[in-house]
């Protein structure tokens, strides 16, 4: 298994240019999660999806669109990139259907994505 | 709804001391609670987590914590530092109501710092 997966894991953008981050896991996870990391303030949960198709509003989404066409795949668009969306970006997932007695709550984070808004 | 204090957003110990990383959580339903570690550069990884179960919990890397409702803590503690456990640990708490589907809150984090 190779787990929770980000791609890219550097970008540089200009302000006003558009971009798609891509998370992917292979564990079968119905829940999926995009937060952002700054320094001083923890990780901050942007949007996140309880299933193919579906998709909701976390603290800080503002800026950004998310899709998840495929069960394990969810992505972040940023339309019109801001200074302000400077960060470390993390995709995690959770919850196994098919594993009898899981715990639904434990997240899995892939390894990051550093993007820098010039 | 549910928040998450660290305090001490720096924690320095020598190396073979205890380590104690403090953490308290406010929800208005019993909680799920996490630590999760961070190293540079990388993802988080689970250390550990209370689901309701025994309120001493055991981790990995010879981590534990106390889930404490009356004190609504969950401090992380481990007895003997190693210049590995170096790193950045976040408390996070989720409801557990819907499965955690709605996502975790976490603590801004403490920076852990190990003395030779």
């Amino acid at each position: 298994n190779a787990g929770v997966t980000q791609t890219p894991k550097f970008r540089v953008l200009k302000t006003g240019q558009s971009m798609t981050l891509l998370c992917a896991q292979d564990m079968n996870h119905e829940y999926m999660y995009w937060y952002r990391q700054d320094p001083g303030m923890g990780l901050r949960l942007i949007h996140y999806s309880v299933g193919e198709g579906t998709t909701a509003k976390g603290e800080v989404p503002d800026g950004y669109n998310v899709s998840r066409l495929k069960k394990q795949n969810f992505l972040l668009g940023l339309e019109s990139a801001a200074p302000s969306q400077t960060s470390v970006y993390f995709c995690a997932s959770s919850f196994d259907p098919g594993l009898a007695g899981a715990y639904t709550d434990t997240q899995y984070f892939g390894p990051g994505t550093r993007l820098t808004v010039l | 709804a549910q928040s998450v204090t660290q305090l001490g957003s720096h924690v320095s110990v020598s190396e073979g001391a205890l380590v104690l990383l403090r953490c308290n959580y406010s929800s208005s339903v019993p909680p799920y609670l996490f630590w999760y570690v961070q190293y540079p550069n990388q993802g988080l990884q689970l250390l550990l987590k209370y689901t309701s179960a025994a309120t001493l919990v055991k981790g990995i890397n010879g981590f534990e914590a106390e889930f404490k409702k009356s004190e609504t803590s969950f401090h992380l503690t481990k007895p003997s530092a190693h210049m590995s456990d170096a790193a950045e640990y976040f408390c996070a708490v989720s409801t557990g109501s819907g499965g955690g589907a709605d996502g975790l809150t976490f603590g801004k984090g403490t920076h852990l710092i190990i003395q030779p």
